[in-house]
């Protein structure tokens, strides 16, 4: 079946570690997302990529990173520089053309700063 | 820009009520609008969509109809469960002009009881 994998689903981290998560999807969709959701919260973008090997800045991107070097795979890190880590974070894919470009969700990795 | 603004929450029901959750979007193109669905834990969900004026979308007893004179895509189902407590998020994606990035509401969270 196709669809978007998140890995870990839950993840610890110490202060000042550097974390990546993981997110891969087998839709060979052009256009991959990273939304941060916070307790009671709606999605905010983080970053996104329309094709390998580019990706655009979303609202709040400052403190992470992110590389898009395979069409299937675009991998999210936390940096020490992310003042406040601690949220459910979401990976999606859409196409990028047609009527119907609804985004694809992982099922999320939880992310704890202790 | 192009926004969506949804109903504020959280909406509490008992079963078999009938539920409208309102959307409305400001958008400078022509857009495809969507409802998705989040269940505790989890990533969202796609409920249902429409890509042009008067299309109306539906999907397990929901219903959603574009309505490009009032700008709106409104939530309805005539007898909710238990099991429709979820938060539920209304977006709208420009396929002309976002090549399939999208524009979330901030949710509205619904909890259904006995």
């Amino acid at each position: 079946d196709g669809g978007i994998t998140q890995s870990p689903k839950y993840l610890f981290r110490k202060e000042g570690q550097n974390v990546t998560l993981s997110c891969e999807q087998n839709l060979n969709h052009d256009a991959m997302y990273w939304y941060r959701q916070d307790p009671g919260q709606g999605l905010r973008l983080i970053y996104y990529s329309q094709i390998v090997n580019d990706f655009q800045k979303g609202d709040i991107a400052e403190g992470y990173s992110v590389s898009r070097e395979k069409k299937e795979s675009f991998p999210l890190t936390v940096t020490s520089a992310q003042k406040n880590p601690t949220a459910f974070y979401l990976c999606a894919s859409s196409r990028t053309s047609g009527q119907y470009n609804e985004q694809f969700f992982g099922p999320g990795t939880r992310l704890t700063v202790l | 820009g192009d926004s969506v603004t949804q109903m504020e929450g959280p909406v509490t029901l008992s079963e078999e009520a009938f539920l409208t959750i309102n959307c409305t979007y400001t958008a400078t193109g022509y857009p495809s609008l969507f409802w998705y669905v989040q269940y505790p834990g989890e990533g969202l969900q796609l409920l249902l969509k429409a890509t042009k004026a008067d299309d109306k979308g539906s999907n397990k007893g929901f219903e959603a109809t574009y309505r490009k004179e009032t700008t709106s895509f409104h939530l309805e189902k005539g007898s909710v469960q238990v099991s429709d407590s979820a938060v539920y998020f209304c977006a709208l994606s420009d396929r002309e002009t976002n090549a399939g990035k999208s524009t979330f509401g901030d949710g509205t969270t619904l909890t259904v009881k006995p």
